[in-house]
């Protein structure tokens, strides 16, 4: 089962350059997130959906944006990128109404570098 | 509001011994908690989850946790540490009634001396 899948696994961007990481699940979870790891601040939220078609603002959403076109797809987008922005990305899915399914499941992440 | 906090940034302990990983959290509902370990490099894995049922949690690679609620608490303990333990961990706590959006601790690196 592949569950999780994020690409690029690594990218380097200039400055004000623009990129979308891709995120996919197999899984059929109503749920997707997209979260940065920073070290000594874990895991914050940047953006999150709970549902095909809708998204919501996390707790460090500026600078970033997302779509969930499709139920198994969640894409965040820099359209300018900035140094601050250099960190590593997860993914994770979750599905609530699954009985005893109440965990959230991490892709391998994207670390991202912009110079 | 959620939010979680992890005593202790970097934890050494020797192998074979007790590892403990400090876990309080904050939350306006009852709450599910869960722990999670992630290698270098790589994503998190879920540990072991509390969901409302056994207050102690037993998860995988012999870590358990016990949900103590006057303490509010989710401390995670293996009795003998192994090297394969050396690993970042974090804690972490849902708002399962809401968006089920989950808040992690900053994180604890844990290291095992031979």
């Amino acid at each position: 089962n592949a569950g999780v899948t994020q690409t690029p696994k690594f990218r380097v961007l200039k400055t004000g350059q623009s990129m979308t990481l891709l995120c996919a699940q197999d899984m059929n979870h109503e749920y997707m997130y997209w979260y940065r790891q920073d070290p000594g601040m874990g895991l914050r939220l940047i953006h999150y959906s709970v549902g095909e078609g809708t998204t919501a603002k996390g707790e460090v959403p500026d600078g970033y944006n997302v779509s969930r076109l499709k139920k198994q797809n969640f894409l965040l987008g820099l359209e300018s990128a900035a140094p601050s922005q250099t960190s590593v990305y997860f993914c994770a899915s979750s599905d609530p109404r699954g009985l005893g399914n109440t965990e959230a499941f991490f892709g391998q992440g994207t670390r991202l570098t912009v110079v | 509001a959620q939010s979680v906090t992890q005593l202790g940034s970097h934890v050494s302990v020797s192998e074979g011994a007790l590892v403990l990983l400090r876990c309080n959290y904050s939350s306006s509902v009852p709450p599910y908690l869960f722990w999670y370990v992630q290698y270098p490099n790589q994503g998190l894995q879920l540990l072991l989850k509390y969901t409302s049922a056994a207050t102690l949690v037993k998860g995988i690679n012999g870590f358990e946790a016990e949900f103590k609620k006057s303490e509010t608490s989710f401390h995670l303990t293996k009795p003998s540490a192994h090297m394969s333990d050396a690993a970042e961990y974090f804690c972490a706590v849902s708002d399962h009634r809401g968006g089920n959006q989950f808040y992690f601790g900053t994180g604890t690196s844990l290291t095992v001396i031979p």
